[in-house]
């Protein structure tokens, strides 16, 4: 079945630093692929998406774009700021009639320090 | 729009006790689930329900129930609470396959 890998962490990196957190994936045929934000006491907030291979998906300052070579979705910031420590999911979703299709990863914890 | 609404935002059960957790959308969106987030687990799927009438179990059904009567109401029952059970609860919603979740707030519940 579809599955989606991505580092558990936590990350903790200085405000200011470069992010990378990564996103790899197993699925059939040709998945939609998504980050998801989840601030402290909220639920998850979709950050950006891509729908097909090559595609960047970007956001906030945030991009990410679908590799189907590599079966990798990585997320990416130039500088981080103290406000973007939160849980980042890797998610993909595939066109399948009857099941739910959707997939989610582990979920990475960011804490950005001043 | 609202988007999803879940209701209440905290529940304490004692073991044994059933209680309903309430999901709407007002998106009319076709495909609506239950997720349970628990700490190193990630988002696990309960149910989920491909349009009103349709429901299917996913990853963990074990001990609840729901049921899909109208497009924009998806409830999640817990028959009889269990201190496993203590998790944080989301409800999402999407216009089909291939498109993207939208989750309410959470419903955090713990069974003693």
């Amino acid at each position: 079945g579809d599955s989606v890998t991505q580092m558990e962490g936590p990350v903790t990196l200085s405000e200011e630093a470069f992010l990378t957190i990564n996103c790899t994936y197993t699925a059939t045929g040709y998945p939609s692929l998504f980050w998801y934000v989840q601030y402290p006491g909220e639920g998850l907030q979709l950050l950006l998406k891509a729908t097909k291979a090559d595609d960047k998906g970007s956001n906030k300052g945030f991009e990410a774009t679908y590799r189907k070579e590599t079966t990798s979705f990585h997320l990416e910031k130039g500088s981080v700021q103290v406000s973007d420590s939160a849980v980042y999911f890797c998610a993909l979703s595939n066109k399948r009639g009857g099941a739910d299709g959707l997939t989610f990863g582990k979920g990475t914890h960011l804490i950005i320090q001043p | 729009n609202a988007g999803v609404t879940q209701t209440p935002k905290f529940q304490v059960l004692k073991t044994g006790q059933s209680m309903t957790l309430q999901c709407a959308q007002d998106m009319n969106h076709e495909y609506m689930s239950w997720y349970r987030q628990d700490p190193g687990m990630g988002l696990r799927l309960i149910h989920y329900s491909v349009g009103a009438g349709i429901t299917d179990q996913g990853e963990v059904p074990n001990g609840y129930n729901v049921s899909r009567s109208t497009t924009e109401d998806f409830p999640l029952r817990l028959l009889s609470a269990a201190p496993s059970q203590t998790s944080v609860y989301f409800c999402a919603s999407r216009r089909g396959a291939g498109y993207e979740q939208y989750f309410g707030p959470g419903t955090r519940l713990t069974v003693t």
